[in-house]
């Protein structure tokens, strides 16, 4: 059974903190996606990363997909409240678009 | 695009009755997938379709959960009857076929009392 662990499971914060979360598998994937969620609404992808190694930027977050395609994380610059929300990794085992395992995310709050 | 829309976005309902849950995918997407939220379990996959072909329904509960796809832009999740442990979040989701990545609706909060 694949799986991913995402940690820590609640991070709290002040505006302006640097953080950075993880999500590990002993499972290699295809590709692993990163979503945040917002309440009452559903996730929202950010990123896909494909390849060993790879590092994507989005303004202040940064991604990386471990060289081995088993463990990921996002790394938050000078987070906002806006930053808010439940992040969430999930990775695509066996190359087949249904195989999407989520983690269980990390449930960030950034405090003014 | 409006994106993926599902309704009910709010159902309250007695056990023992008949739910069904609604979703229009993004059109042109191939995939649409069915998941069930909650605290305990997070995402978890319940059903996905490829071409309106139920592919994987390994994730579907039990017999009192059934989904339809009778055409690209609909699909139903039915769950009868319903039972409080049925009480989640389902969000439906859909994707391209060579596009890595879902878009997902808003959901349904289902509670069975």
């Amino acid at each position: 059974t694949q799986l991913l662990e995402q940690s820590p499971q609640f991070l709290s914060i002040q505006e302006g903190e640097n953080l950075t979360v993880y999500c590990n598998s002993s499972s290699v994937f295809s590709s692993l996606q990163w979503y945040r969620q917002e309440p009452g609404e559903g996730p929202v992808l950010l990123v896909t990363v494909v390849t060993g190694g790879e590092v994507k930027k989005l303004k202040r977050l940064t991604f990386q997909f471990g060289d081995a395609r088993k463990d990921s994380s996002l790394h938050i610059t000078a987070a906002q409240p806006g930053d808010t929300g439940l992040y969430l990794c999930a990775g695509v085992y066996g190359g087949s678009q249904g195989n999407l395992i989520f983690g269980k995310g990390t449930k960030l709050s950034v405090k003014p | 695009d409006a994106g993926v829309i599902q309704s009910p976005r709010h159902e309250v309902t007695e056990m023992g009755q008949e739910v069904t849950l609604r979703c229009k995918p993004i059109s042109g997407h191939d995939y649409l997938f069915w998941y069930r939220q909650t605290m305990m379990r997070g995402l978890e996959l319940l059903i996905y379709f490829n071409n309106n072909v139920p592919i994987d329904d390994s994730g579907m509960p039990e017999d009192r959960f059934s989904a339809k796809m009778p055409n690209a832009s609909f699909s139903t999740l039915k769950i009868q009857p319903s039972e409080p442990r049925d009480s989640a979040v389902y969000f439906c989701a859909s994707s391209l076929v060579d596009h890595y990545g879902y878009t997902f609706g808003s959901g349904t909060r289902l509670t069975v009392v």
